[in-house]
């Protein structure tokens, strides 16, 4: 089996602060997600890479930016911390979708809160 | 756009007793999405409970079934009998035409003993 660790496990910045969030999973998957869960809700994607240095956005992506160094690491930035961004963020790794949509398996997350 | 919504909050059911939390789906980019229940139990990481590609197919896990129901655009997760072991939250997704989820808001499931 494999893991996926999440890092920092609790991040708290200041408004208008970047932060930078970080993942690494030992699956050898080549796609990695970064979504958002705000309380109560369901996920929201954010970015994905099918690749090392892929970037895909997803719906939620304003704000944030995003980095695959490689293939077992992916990172997310809040480029300016808002207040009402205060969430989960989930890191998730698969082997590349298609039709079949390949499982998902999902880190701990990261709360963060901003100040 | 595609949209899934489930049970909204909390279910509390008592052991033994069966279970259904309901998920409807909505779509208008792809005409048979995959479907999909992902759990995540208390200190985890959440996880696939099961999946079903195919409409009019059953899927089944851990004393879990969901059913494909292409006609009622639904698919909703039951079991017959539950334990302490299954309190968690659920998960119901959508595999939409860009091979993204799509995710419900999560339904928490409490065991009454």
């Amino acid at each position: 089996g494999g893991i996926i660790t999440q890092t920092p496990k609790f991040l708290i910045g200041q408004e208008g602060q970047k932060l930078t969030l970080k993942c690494q999973q030992n699956f050898n998957h080549d796609t990695m997600y970064w979504y958002r869960q705000d309380s109560g809700k369901g996920l929201r994607l954010i970015y994905y890479s099918i690749t090392e240095n892929d970037l895909q956005k997803g719906d939620l992506s304003e704000g944030y930016d995003a980095s695959r160094e490689k293939k077992s690491s992916f990172s997310l930035t809040v480029t300016s911390a808002q207040k009402n961004e205060m969430a989960v963020f989930l890191c998730a790794s698969s082997w590349t979708g298609g039709r079949d949509y390949a499982e998902q398996f999902f880190g701990p997350g990261t709360r963060l809160t901003v100040l | 756009g595609d949209s899934v919504t489930q049970t909204e909050g909390q279910v509390t059911v008592s052991e033994s007793k069966s279970l259904i939390i309901n998920c409807t789906y909505s779509t208008t980019s792809i005409a048979y999405p995959n479907l999909f229940w992902y759990v995540r139990y208390p200190g985890e990481g959440l996880q696939l409970l099961l999946k079903v590609i195919t409409a009019g197919q059953k899927g089944s896990s851990r004393g879990f079934e969901a059913t494909y129901n292409k006609e009622t655009t639904s698919f909703h997760l039951q079991k017959a009998s539950v334990q302490e072991s299954d309190s968690a939250v659920y998960y119901c997704a959508l595999g939409d035409s860009n091979y993204q989820l799509i995710w419900g808001s999560g339904t928490k499931l409490i065991i009454k003993p």
